[in-house]
């Protein structure tokens, strides 16, 4: 089962800040977030991944608690083309490469 | 372009048949991995492989086979004995080593078995 739990749906306004949460309250130290995005009929992309610490790529930004039970996906400027379902996945480093893919969140943004 | 194809994009086969679904990648990377994605659903896990000539099943391998001969291929084959094939079939691949082992997807096969 996924270790993760996120809000089946979402809509934001294009041009505004998409803010999509996760939480993952049994995640143990060992284990990394992961999110991914799947446009419709496409194959998964990968986002970004965090540790503990807050990460930001050219995509979006990914912010941890401190007690790291849930995190938060940020799309800062959403576009249409940002529609689409988002996975939080948690794995281990040491695990055999499994991710364990819960339902996501499907995000419309609407114009 | 560095990449993983997948092909085809959309299958179709009679029930009882056997059928092999391609997955090439040219990223250079060791390991692959095939998922199974039904409508609404997260992707599971049917079989991934870390090494040339060696495989291990995932979490739903039961009606499919896999081979691993070349580092680029990982080709699944849906055989008669999977009860409910029809689905959408995504293969990846990533690396094995460092910090950061993203998967990267193929566009995926649609399977339709009637």
């Amino acid at each position: 089962d996924a270790k993760t739990t996120q809000p089946p749906s979402m809509d934001c306004a294009e041009g505004r800040a998409a803010n999509l949460p996760c939480n993952h309250s049994t995640i143990s130290g060992n284990e990394y977030v992961y999110w991914y995005r799947q446009i419709h009929s496409q194959g998964p992309q990968y986002i970004i991944h965090g540790l503990k610490n807050n990460e930001t790529n050219e995509m979006a930004s990914l912010i941890i608690t401190e007690d790291r039970k849930s995190s938060t996906l940020i799309l800062p400027h959403a576009t249409l083309r940002d529609t689409a379902v988002y996975y939080c996945i948690v794995r281990a480093m040491d695990s055999n490469y499994q991710l364990i893919w819960g339902a996501g969140t499907k995000l419309i943004i609407k114009p | 372009d560095g990449g993983i194809t997948q092909s085809p994009k959309y299958l179709f086969r009679k029930e009882g048949q056997n059928v092999t679904l391609s997955c090439e990648q040219n990223l250079n990377h060791d390991a692959m991995y095939w998922y199974r994605q039904d409508p609404g659903q997260g992707l599971r896990l049917i079989y991934y492989s870390q090494i040339v000539n060696d495989f291990q099943k995932g979490d739903i391998a039961e009606g499919y086979s896999v081979s691993r001969e070349k580092k680029e291929s990982f080709p699944l084959t849906v055989t008669s004995a999977q009860k409910n094939p029809t689905a959408f079939y995504l293969c990846a691949s990533s690396i094995l080593y460092g910090n950061s082992y993203e998967q990267y997807f193929g566009p995926g096969t649609r399977l339709t078995v009637t």
